[in-house]
């Protein structure tokens, strides 16, 4: 089976910057995706990492660990519209099951 | 070019009606997958379909159907409905055969339903 585990709830300053883990048991890995969501709207693609390392852009990068099963998202210079639920996902197996994880929802404060 | 469309936006069942969830992917693409979202569960995988072929399938009852059509037109069937069935339902469509990071899912607005 698979097993996507990432925090509930987060809560971050305006301005700030903020990290989002997810951690993840499966088997036949090929990738691993980050999505965002507002409220009430579709999930909308952020990232893609396949390899172990940091892949970024602009605002938003994510690193993967394929050894420990890990995997963050890392928001800089936080904006209200950052506010939205972030789901990490993995691309396992064949051609296109991908799992999510329940999602963290990122509450940005002035 | 235009977006994932899926009808209706919204439904309203009751128990043990069936209901016929449409979605029509983004021109060109082949792959359309059928996702659950709940509030406790998250995004759970129902079934993804290629070149009219369901590939993969997720952890659901039989009551849980699909199809895809040969212009990439997928329909998601549910019978006998339960209360539990209330949920968003999204579909997202992608161009390859393989999701890669040039070509990923593209979603859906979804269909909310709620069952009575």
């Amino acid at each position: 089976g698979q097993n996507i585990d990432q925090p509930t709830e987060m809560t971050a300053t305006e301005g700030a910057i903020v990290q989002i883990n997810c951690t993840y048991q499966t088997s036949g890995f090929n990738g691993l995706f980050w999505y965002q969501q507002h409220a009430g709207e579709a999930p909308t693609f952020l990232s893609y990492n396949v390899l172990d390392g940091l892949e970024e852009k602009g605002r938003f990068s994510s690193f993967l660990s394929r050894s420990k099963g890990y995997s963050y998202l890392l928001l800089k210079e936080l904006q209200m519209k950052d506010s939205a639920s972030y789901l990490c996902a993995v691309l396992s197996g064949g051609y296109q099951k991908v799992t999510f994880g329940t999602g963290t929802k990122l509450q940005v404060i002035p | 070019k235009a977006g994932v469309t899926q009808t209706p936006r919204y439904l309203i069942k009751t128990r043990g009606q069936q209901v016929t969830l449409s979605c029509s992917p983004i021109s060109g693409h082949r792959s359309v997958s059928w996702y659950q979202q709940t509030p406790g569960q998250g995004l759970q995988f129902l079934f993804e379909y290629f070149s009219e072929t369901q590939r993969n399938k997720g952890n659901f009852p039989g009551r849980f159907s699909g199809r895809q059509f040969s212009n990439s037109r997928s329909e998601m069937n549910v019978s006998t409905l339960e209360l539990g069935d209330s949920a968003l339902y999204l579909c997202a469509s992608s161009l390859a055969e393989v999701l890669t990071i040039q070509e990923t899912q593209y979603f859906g607005p979804g269909t909310r339903l709620l069952v009575l």
